[in-house]
């Protein structure tokens, strides 16, 4: 069975940093793209960043490029999401997610963590 | 403003058939990307629903079904249940902004 499991929320004051985790199981974790969504308070999901499995590719939303980091350790099944220089608009649930597809054209969403609660306030 | 365009709610009856639109644009849908659909329960992570267009993954009744035409597509729920009601989204991979991109999501009424 596929589990996702995110800790590292809290809560932060603007200009502050965070490191999400995400432990993988139930698949092989270091053949699969990994991803980021977040979901702000009553609002929809927006993709944050995505890492290819050769740990190098990445793609990141514009709102947090130069400011989020997504990385990985297959040794670990883990995942991660820096999040330097946070803003009030950052505050979200993010959802680890794993990918699925052939080509990044094709690639969706195949299995979800419960997400974890980042809440960026002074 | 969400790239892929979702009217913000629908609703029907038990039994009734639904229909959920999703508009994007040449730099996604039109471009031949993959469209998906998820559902979300409040409180609950997504799932997927549909992926690839129209193909659905195990355990999610043929009661769902999905299109796609052009710019834009749409999921369609028949024999409309309860426990259907959530909220949900489609997602293609945009081009032009090289990720992935979401609709901002339809909220489903069962009256």
């Amino acid at each position: 069975e596929v589990q996702l499991l995110e800790s590292g929320g809290g809560l932060v004051q603007p200009g502050g940093s965070l490191r999400l985790s995400c432990v993988a199981t139930g698949f092989p974790f270091s053949i699969f793209a990994m991803g980021w969504v977040r979901q702000s308070p009553g609002k929809g999901l927006e993709w944050v960043s995505t890492l290819h499995n050769d740990r190098l590719t990445t793609h990141y939303a514009k709102s947090v490029r130069g400011r989020f980091t997504i990385s990985r350790d297959n040794s670990m099944n883990t995942l991660f999401l820096q999040m330097n220089s946070l803003r009030a608009e950052d505050t979200a649930i993010y959802f680890c997610a794993k990918f699925q597809g052939q080509e990044v054209s094709d690639y969706y969403f195949d299995f979800w963590g419960q997400g974890t609660l980042v809440t960026v306030s002074s | 403003q969400s790239v892929l365009t979702q009217p913000p709610s629908v609703s029907a009856a038990p039994g009734q058939r639904v229909t959920i639109s999703c508009t994007g644009s040449n730099s996604n849908i039109g471009a031949g990307s993959d469209v998906q659909w998820y559902q979300q329960v409040p409180g609950t992570a997504p799932k997927v629903l549909i992926y690839g267009d129209n193909l659905r993954p195990s355990g999610v009744p043929d009661r769902f079904s999905a299109s796609k035409s052009g710019t834009s597509a749409s999921l369609a729920i028949s024999g409309l249940q309860a426990e259907d009601e959530a909220d949900f989204y489609c997602q293609s991979y945009d081009t032009s902004l090289r990720g992935w991109v979401f609709g901002g999501g339809t909220k489903l009424t069962v009256l």
